[in-house]
């Protein structure tokens, strides 16, 4: 089993729809977790960290379930400028000596 | 402020030959990570690095190696290169002790013929 898995989509949706889109974690001791974004041939950027009661920025809602171990990132009224590969990012430590990403879900979205 | 900075773009080689890669963390970050994302395939950890020691590497063969300079730059050897090295090698950093949130440089796309 992956350390991180993502369903790889793609995600098709209109604009102005809202999309989810889950990422599940192995290791129970990951402390830190993250959402970053990755558009079609650049680097990823991080578009917001996960915390345990839930975050919100914006049209982006991020949910941590410990007891599940996944965290989602949903995205609502999505904009044609929102189509790109998603990352989920977890971290074992907080001092963490390694990274792991996912390999990421892509989304488009259709006008 | 500059962001991360990865040089060159491009790099083409043949199999069997060595590439150097550079990167430029951001003015304050002193830990550089080395990713591989192959065509189609997620970021996998290669190397850290952070105040001139390699901290941890990513499961990869020893011909994958690197260093840090005293001023935090990087560069990362990928020796007896093989086809399969082809990918886009993406350099971060983040400032002392918080590893977590990471910078991304533009990459550096090595194809390997």
């Amino acid at each position: 089993r992956k350390e991180v898995e993502q369903d790889p989509g793609p995600f098709n949706v209109p604009e102005g729809a809202t999309v989810a889109f889950n990422c599940t974690y192995s290791n129970s001791a990951s402390q830190s977790f993250f959402w970053y974004r990755q558009d079609c041939r650049k680097e990823p950027k991080l578009l917001m960290s996960v915390y345990s009661s839930g975050n919100e920025d914006g049209r982006f809602t991020a949910q941590l379930n410990r007891a599940s171990q996944y965290i989602s990132l949903l995205i609502r009224d999505s904009k044609l400028s929102d189509s790109a590969t998603y990352l989920c990012v977890v971290s074992p430590y907080s001092s963490a000596s390694k990274i792991i990403f996912g390999s990421g879900t892509r989304l488009s979205i259709r006008p | 402020e500059a962001g991360v900075t990865q040089s060159p773009t491009h790099l083409i080689k043949t199999r069997g030959q060595q590439a150097t890669l550079r990167c430029s963390p951001i003015s304050g970050h002193t830990s550089v990570y080395w990713y591989q994302q192959a065509l189609g395939l997620g970021l996998q950890f290669l190397l850290w690095y952070d105040e001139g020691e390699e901290r941890n590497r990513g499961n990869f063969p020893p011909r994958f190696s690197g260093r840090q300079f005293p001023n935090y730059s990087s560069e990362l050897n990928v020796n007896a290169l093989e086809l399969e090295d082809s990918a886009l090698y993406l350099c971060a950093s983040s400032f002392p002790g918080v590893s977590d949130t990471q910078y991304f440089g533009p990459g550096t796309r090595l194809t390997v013929l």
